[in-house]
């Protein structure tokens, strides 16, 4: 139990459905990342998200979707997807602190793995 | 942020010591060595971090050369549960927020 939680875990959807991940921390953080990871390959940043602003986005298609409505909750929103878009996606919070300081470990939930047919 | 490379995979017998050695060499003044590792279709699992000086934790000891160019992670008496891709990453001030994790090395301890 990392404090992270994702759901749900399995999720398969043909190309012309809408549907949506859920990540949630309860380890008051203030940053919360999507990461992609396909099959042979690193994990891919995607979003990032500080104190429910985006700080990042790594030139994801805009067939992703993400949201932030508050720091404990994190959603990735999927439309129109494509099978090479089947992978493991993973959410992952952590700390950051102010100052130059170094930031915090991330903390990683168990993924959703996502199959587009 | 810096690159790192490491070995694709290594093998260990269950009870020695795993060295998984990582290079960094364009590593700058403020970047931080992290490590993780990530069990077959989990999550990936944080280890240990350091700057410069060495570190130990109840998982693992990070040895970082003194031209911090090189670090290696050393798993003191590795266990079947071991088993995992292992990432070195090396990681700027908080604000960056990039963590960027490479192919990392596949370890397999062996019974």
């Amino acid at each position: 139990e990392t404090g992270v939680t994702q759901t749900p875990r399995h999720l398969v959807m043909g190309m012309t459905n809408k549907k949506s991940l859920k990540c949630e921390q309860h380890l008051g953080h203030n940053a919360m990342y999507w990461y992609k990871q396909s099959a042979k390959k690193p994990l891919e940043l995607m979003f990032v998200y500080s104190l429910e602003e985006r700080v990042e986005n790594n030139s994801v298609p805009s067939r992703f979707s993400p949201e932030c409505p508050n720091s404990s909750h994190l959603f990735l929103h999927l439309h129109t997807l494509q099978p090479e878009d089947s992978a493991l996606y993973l959410c992952a919070s952590s700390q950051e602190t102010s100052g130059g300081r170094v930031g915090g470990e991330l903390f990683f939930g168990e993924g959703s793995r996502l199959t587009v047919l | 942020d810096a690159k790192t490379t490491q070995p694709t995979s290594m093998d260990c017998a269950e009870g020695r010591a795993a060295n998984l050695p990582c290079n960094h060499s364009t590593i700058s003044g403020n970047e931080y060595v992290y490590w993780y590792r990530q069990i077959h279709s989990q999550g990936p699992q944080y280890i240990i971090h350091g700057l410069k000086n060495n570190e130990t934790n109840e998982m693992a000891s990070l040895i970082i050369t003194e031209d911090r160019k090189s670090s290696t992670l050393i798993l003191p008496h590795a266990t079947l549960r071991d088993t995992a891709v292992y990432y070195c990453i090396v990681r700027g001030a908080s604000g960056t927020y990039k963590y960027i994790f490479g192919t990392g090395t596949r370890l397999k301890v062996l019974a």
